[in-house]
């Protein structure tokens, strides 16, 4: 099952300019993280925020996470053409063991 | 250089014959996991590995097998029994303490036909 669904599906825009992605959730959580997968490339982690933090920084990202909505969202400042790719929310289930649950993630589109 | 590997990168089958997918990990990581991935889509896992010589269904194990005979490996055979085989198949990796973030291997294509 997948427990996440990421807005918007697709995102285009210019460099130097911001990305905003969302990401909402059904269920309790103990982390929330967020990963990034090249085009045909396995995912590399970004960050990770625990349910008792609501922002957390890491360089030009910056992640929020608002547990009473069930949802959080990563921001990119500054885009480059290097952030393209599709980026993935994904949350633990809670069953006391490290098994992650994906969104459907959101393809990022930066144009030089 | 410490990672997760996995081969070949892309596999070619014909329908009705079962195929193994190889993961090896040099991180000493106890768990380790297989995900689906198609076209556009999240990922749905398939088994998970807490420790050697112990595994779990994830999701869609259905027509999938794994053994785990050493920390180092996780091998996934897609039989003949999956409907649908065609997809992009990864491997990842997790210790304990870390708050599960995982490490993924550059992943196998496999199409069948």
């Amino acid at each position: 099952s997948q427990q996440g669904e990421e807005d918007p599906q697709a995102l285009s825009i210019q460099e130097g300019e911001n990305a905003t992605m969302n990401c909402s959730y059904k269920t309790s959580i103990n982390n929330l993280q967020w990963y990034r997968q090249n085009s045909g490339r396995g995912l590399v982690h970004l960050i990770l925020i625990r349910s008792n933090e609501r922002e957390k920084h890491s360089g030009r990202l910056r992640v929020t996470l608002d547990t009473s909505k069930k949802s959080s969202s990563l921001l990119i400042t500054a885009s480059r053409a290097a952030d393209t790719a599709s980026y993935f929310c994904a949350t633990d289930d809670d069953t006391g063991f490290q098994k992650l649950v994906f969104g459907t993630g959101t393809r990022l589109l930066v144009s030089p | 250089d410490g990672g997760i590997t996995q081969s070949p990168k892309y596999l070619f089958r014909k329908e009705g014959q079962n195929v193994t997918l190889s993961c090896e990990q040099n991180l000493n990581h106890d768990a380790m996991y297989w995900y689906r991935q198609d076209p556009g889509q999240g990922l749905r896992l398939i088994y998970y590995s807490q420790i050697v010589n112990d595994f779990q269904k994830g999701d869609i194990a259905e027509g999938y097998s794994v053994s785990r005979e050493k920390k180092e490996s996780f091998p996934l055979t897609v039989t003949s029994a999956q409907k649908n085989p065609t997809a992009f198949y990864l491997c990842a990796s997790s210790r304990p303490g870390t708050g599960g973030e995982q490490y993924f291997g550059p992943g196998t294509r496999l199409t069948v036909t």
